[in-house]
Order: C-alpha cells, then sequence, then structure tokens
C-alpha cells in the first residue's frame, strides 16, 4: 500500500481478555517499529524487527507483551490478559534502508495508530 | 544505550515570532539528527533531518542545526504560523540498527 496501516484503528475490550494489533508497513520496508504513547505523553519503544528478526525486545513491558514480523512484512503486536495500564495508542514505524550508506536507515513512516482502551 | 532530552518541554510563542527546540544526545557515535512533527490527533511525521557531516540545514521556515561536538543538535522555527502547533520530537541515532529512542517532546503553542 501508499503508507503503513494498522489494524484495528480502535479497540476496547475488558480487562484480562487478549488482543492482537496488527501493522502492514510500506512494501519493502526491512525495519519495522513499534511504540507505544499514552495520552499526551512521548514515544515509548517497545522493538523492532531487522526483517523477522527482533535483535531487541528490551522495551516490552511485561512478558505479556509479545511480537512477530512473517515474510518481512506483517507484524503482529500481541497483549495478554490486557490491564487497564495497557491502555494508549500503539504506533507501529517502518524504514528503509538509505542506499549508499552501510547500516543506514532513513525516515520512519508512522501509521495512524491502534488506540487501545481496557475497561 | 542512547540518553535523548529535549528542551523545553513546553513553548508558547506569538505567531510571527521564533521558535527554538534542543535536543542533547548522549551517544558520540550518533550520526542522524531528525525532527519530528505530531499534530493533535495525528501520525508523527518526519519534517526536517541532518547528517553528521552537515552543521545546519534550512527547508523554508525551518531549520536544524547541530553541534557534534557538544552532542546537541536544535530545530528553529522562523515566522511561526498557527499550524505549528503540535508536539515536537528529536530522535537522534547512529548509522547501524538498533532501537530508536524519541525525546520526550516539546509542545509548541503558537497564538495569532
Amino acid at each position: 500500500g501508499a503508507g503503513v496501516s494498522q489494524s484495528p484503528s480502535n479497540k476496547v475490550t475488558e480487562k484480562g481478555k487478549d488482543v492482537e494489533l496488527r501493522c502492514d508497513p510500506i512494501s519493502g520496508h526491512t525495519a519495522l517499529y513499534w511504540y507505544r504513547q499514552s495520552l499526551g505523553q512521548g514515544l515509548e519503544f517497545l522493538i523492532y524487527f531487522q526483517g523477522n528478526s527482533a535483535p531487541d525486545k528490551s522495551g516490552l513491558p511485561s512478558d505479556r507483551f509479545s511480537a512477530e514480523r512473517t515474510g518481512g512484512s506483517v507484524s503482529t503486536l500481541t497483549i495478554q490478559r490486557t490491564q487497564q495500564e495497557d491502555s494508549a495508542v500503539y504506533l507501529c514505524a517502518s524504514s528503509y534502508i538509505v542506499r549508499g550508506v552501510a547500516g543506514a536507515l532513513g525516515e520512519l513512516f508512522f501509521g495512524e495508530g491502534s488506540r487501545l482502551t481496557v475497561l | 544505550g542512547e540518553n535523548v532530552e529535549q528542551h523545553p518541554s513546553t513553548l508558547s510563542v506569538q505567531e510571527g515570532d521564533s521558535a527554538v527546540i534542543k535536543c542533547t544526545y548522549s551517544d558520540s557515535a550518533s550520526n542522524y539528527f531528525p525532527w519530528y512533527k505530531q499534530e493533535l490527533g495525528k501520525r508523527p511525521q518526519l519534517i526536517i533531518d541532518i547528517r553528521s557531516n552537515v552543521g545546519e540545514k534550512k527547508d523554508q521556515r525551518i531549520a536544524v542545526t547541530l553541534n557534534k561536538t557538544a552532542k546537541h543538535f536544535s530545530l528553529h522555527i522562523t515566522e511561526t504560523q498557527p499550524e505549528d502547533s503540535a508536539v515536537y520530537f528529536c530522535a537522534p541515532r547512529r548509522d547501524s540498527w538498533g532501537k530508536l529512542q524519541f525525546g520526550a517532546g516539546t509542545q509548541v503553542v503558537v497564538t495569532p
């Protein structure tokens, strides 16, 4: 597609339920990032993917959070046994490798986010 | 990892005045310095970036200046307009794979 697509755009769930958030990055973008943004707050890093692998999971808040990416494309962020403090907007971003600059990534392209509300 | 600090956290300016936001970082190997703008209810979007081989870059009313020795870079907005009201984030990093840390953000309010 033309941009990063996230679904659902809005999710209301009950405490204790599991949720899955999906991110469809820009075609050809190798890097994929997940961030969490609470109301009026900054961007909290959760996890990033280099292709299908996730070298750094240190940002995941607890073992209730997990993420995967398949085929170097779509990524899913799963939150098990949701808690009220999980309520936030979950943003996904993808990026490309800059030609001619070893290891360089270009700008991040963000999706519109998935707003999660845990009652 | 990279420690990133932004100042000020909020900035209120009169329309037509200039605004300056400073971003300080800790990783001396950082060589890419972008600024993102997030309007209320919208996604963050890149507005300007600079690499470490350049000291300053301008794009119409916005500019970014870099001081690698002191490990800080700044966003300058001249002739501010109401549509400049937003939260601005810096995200310095090195050219390698890794987590990308954003600054805490600066809320800019431009009053007519």
